[in-house]
């Protein structure tokens, strides 16, 4: 079956410090990868989707400069927050689409608390 | 604005009772997934559904397309269900990029 895996998933950083992140797509070859996070008492929101052939896409509020992500092959992919603060604090999780279909798997997530 | 509405906020039911979930949207559609967010945050898929009716168990997720809404009907509720439920959609032409509601938290009541 399609699974994803996140790592890690719990991590504590200081403020102004960073922190990478990684996301595995295990049974499939994800056509697309798509980083969300959710904020304490927000939902989800979209910080970059990365498919197949084209270039990385930013959401609004969300920059490469702050959210660096490396997607070597459809299997992979990894997020750095940089320079972490408060207002970074929150689940991120992965979500990757396979080939052929529009339902998104996701992972378990990386949960980030910023001291 | 908010492309999904999803309601109600929350919800108390008596163990036994059923449940309504609806999410309206506000755009044309290429797909419907619904959720259940764990306490520890992670989500498991319920149903994939960019239109018609899918059964899972007790589970039953209806999306309409021209009424832009879906619904997620739980019949005879458990405590175990209680929790979060998420639902998300994918907006015509977006290409894989999902845009989720605020959720309905649900407490279930023995």
């Amino acid at each position: 079956g399609a699974l994803v895996y996140q790592y890690p998933r719990r991590t504590i950083c200081k403020s102004g410090t960073s922190m990478r992140m990684e996301c595995q797509a295990v049974g499939f070859q994800a056509t697309s990868v798509a980083w969300y996070r959710q904020s304490p008492q927000k939902t989800f929101e979209l910080i970059a989707l990365s498919t197949v052939n084209s270039a990385i896409k930013y959401e609004q509020n969300f920059t490469q400069e702050k959210f660096p992500i490396s997607h070597p092959n459809l299997s992979f992919s990894s997020m750095t927050v940089l320079n972490a603060y408060l207002e970074d604090r929150g689940l991120y999780l992965c979500g990757a689409r396979d080939w052929g279909g529009a339902e998104q798997f996701f992972g378990p997530g990386t949960r980030l608390t910023v001291l | 604005g908010q492309q999904v509405q999803q309601s109600p906020a929350s919800l108390v039911l008596q163990e036994g009772e059923n449940a309504e979930l609806q999410c309206n949207f506000s755009t044309s559609l290429n797909s419907m997934q619904w959720f259940y967010q764990r306490p520890g945050g992670s989500l498991v898929s319920l149903f994939y559904n960019p239109s018609g009716t899918k059964q899972s168990g007790r589970l039953t997720s209806t999306t309409v397309i021209k009424e832009r809404r879906s619904s997620l009907h739980i019949s005879s509720s458990q405590t175990t269900d209680s929790g979060t439920y998420l639902c998300a959609m994918e907006p015509g032409g977006s290409n894989a990029k999902l845009t989720f509601g605020k959720g309905t938290k649900l407490s279930v009541k023995s």
